[in-house]
């Protein structure tokens, strides 16, 4: 069965902090994953899009993430938080677009 | 711009009371999708309209119907909802359907059931 899963529903940095934000899908997933964010009372807003082109994908808002087919992972990074980067972040991908569970990002000042 | 719209933002409905929530795009997409999202949760897929053609998750409960009358617009129609049924909507486009292709959210509607 296909899966997305993310790893720490919450994740807490200090503002100027690296954010790192875990995604790992099974292999049965397609090579196409996605990220996603949504801020409160918001729907989800497209972050990046990997689609086989190169494995590292950068997106807006300063976030890139990384396709790794042998660790079948793609996580989501950016070098230095800011507060308004406080969000829900999804992670997506397969057939029928499955969501990971999402992670809840808290950036401290 | 090009977008999603979704109407009303916040919906509240009596217990058992029919209610529609409409969503439009003028993305010009073949297919649309409604989720519902329940608090701290993902977006659960309820169905998705591929032109008229209407898939339903196997999930899904019976209380919940939509309708495309046409490319712009689909209608999220809930018979008689209960309870278990306040959570936020949200209605997605895609341009075709297949793993590629990414969605466009519209900003949601969150459903109150008293």
């Amino acid at each position: 069965a296909q899966s997305v899963t993310q790893l720490g529903s919450h994740v807490s940095v200090s503002e100027g902090a690296l954010v790192l934000l875990r995604c790992n899908y099974s292999s049965s997933v397609p090579p196409y994953l996605f990220w996603y964010v949504q801020y409160p009372n918001q729907g989800l807003q497209l972050l990046l899009k990997y689609t086989s082109a190169a494995t590292l994908v950068k997106g807006i808002n300063g976030f890139e993430a990384e396709f790794k087919k042998s660790e079948t992972s793609f996580h989501l990074t950016k070098p230095s938080a800011h507060m308004s980067d406080a969000a829900e972040y999804f992670c997506a991908g397969g057939f029928k677009t499955i969501f990971g569970a999402g992670t809840r990002l808290f950036v401290k000042a | 711009d090009a977008m999603v719209i979704q109407n009303p933002r916040y919906q509240v409905t009596q217990f058992g009371k029919p209610v529609t929530l409409s969503c439009s795009q003028t993305l010009n997409h073949n297919v649309m999708y409604w989720y519902q999202q329940k608090s701290s949760q993902a977006p659960k897929l309820l169905f998705h309209y591929y032109d008229k053609d209407f898939n339903n998750e196997a999930d899904t409960p019976d209380n919940f119907q939509s309708r495309r009358p046409n490319t712009s617009f689909c209608f999220l129609d809930i018979r008689s909802p209960g309870l278990g049924d306040a959570a936020m909507y949200l209605c997605a486009t895609s341009r075709l359907t297949g793993s590629s292709y990414e969605q466009y959210f519209g900003p949601g509607t969150r459903l109150t059931v008293t």
